[in-house]
């Protein structure tokens, strides 16, 4: 029962073109989503995060959009970078009784192309 | 301030030997949480700890898996008994606030192999 899902195994866009990585969630107790970006070999590093009383959050070329009716958000990169080729997790958190818990996607690998 | 350091970064071990994954998290956190990447698949949550307490061990297999973090030194990891399907990378994640849900900091992780 995959609660976060990431439906796009591998997204390829060229060079200073949009990315958008989507993900759908089925919890409705989610209140805080986030996504992290991992390179091969090293462990997922913390890329920008949303709140559930908010429907967008931005930070440089990097913003989230939370639509909770829809239960989807997404994460848009603009202009996309080479750089930026990297596995993309989505996450989504909620309370569960004495702790929060965090439950992942499977993850959408990125390839920006030149 | 030093990251979240995982050591070994690469192990291998046979077929029902015992592997220990060390974890120290960041400076000043004391929630540590493990996760693991089996091949072509997402991080599944293992265990969340705190320091000497267990907080949420749901995602560790019954047998075989244990965790600690004790009031000194790191946290480990300790699969008894490895099986090939133990093979994956580990990955520890720490974080100030409680709860995994505020931003963690990962390590590099391990990777396990049993051969």
């Amino acid at each position: 029962d995959q609660q976060v899902k990431q439906n796009s195994p591998s997204l390829s866009v060229q060079e200073g073109r949009i990315s958008i990585l989507n993900c759908d969630y089925t919890n409705s107790m989610f209140d805080y989503f986030l996504w992290y970006k991992k390179y091969p070999a090293e462990g997922p590093t913390f890329l920008i995060s949303i709140s559930s009383i908010k429907d967008k959050n931005e930070d440089g070329r990097f913003t989230v959009f939370l639509n909770k009716s829809a239960k989807h958000l997404s994460l848009h990169i603009v202009p996309s970078q080479p750089g930026d080729s990297a596995v993309y997790f989505c996450a989504a958190s909620y309370n569960a009784g004495n702790n929060r818990k965090l439950i992942w996607g499977l993850g959408t690998s990125l390839a920006v192309n030149p | 301030n030093a990251g979240v350091m995982q050591n070994p970064r690469h192990l291998v071990r046979r077929r029902g030997q015992e592997a220990r994954l060390r974890c120290s998290p960041m400076k000043g956190h004391s929630h540590v949480y493990w996760y693991r990447q089996l091949p072509e698949e997402g991080l599944k949550f293992m265990v969340y700890l705190q320091k000497e307490n267990i907080i949420d061990e749901s995602g560790m297999p019954k047998e075989r898996f244990s965790a600690e973090f004790p009031k000194e030194g790191p946290s480990i990891l300790r699969i008894q008994q490895v099986v090939r399907g133990d093979s994956a990378a580990y990955f520890c994640a720490s974080s100030q606030a409680a709860g995994g849900g505020t931003e963690a900091f990962f390590g590099q992780g391990t990777r396990l192999t049993v051969v």
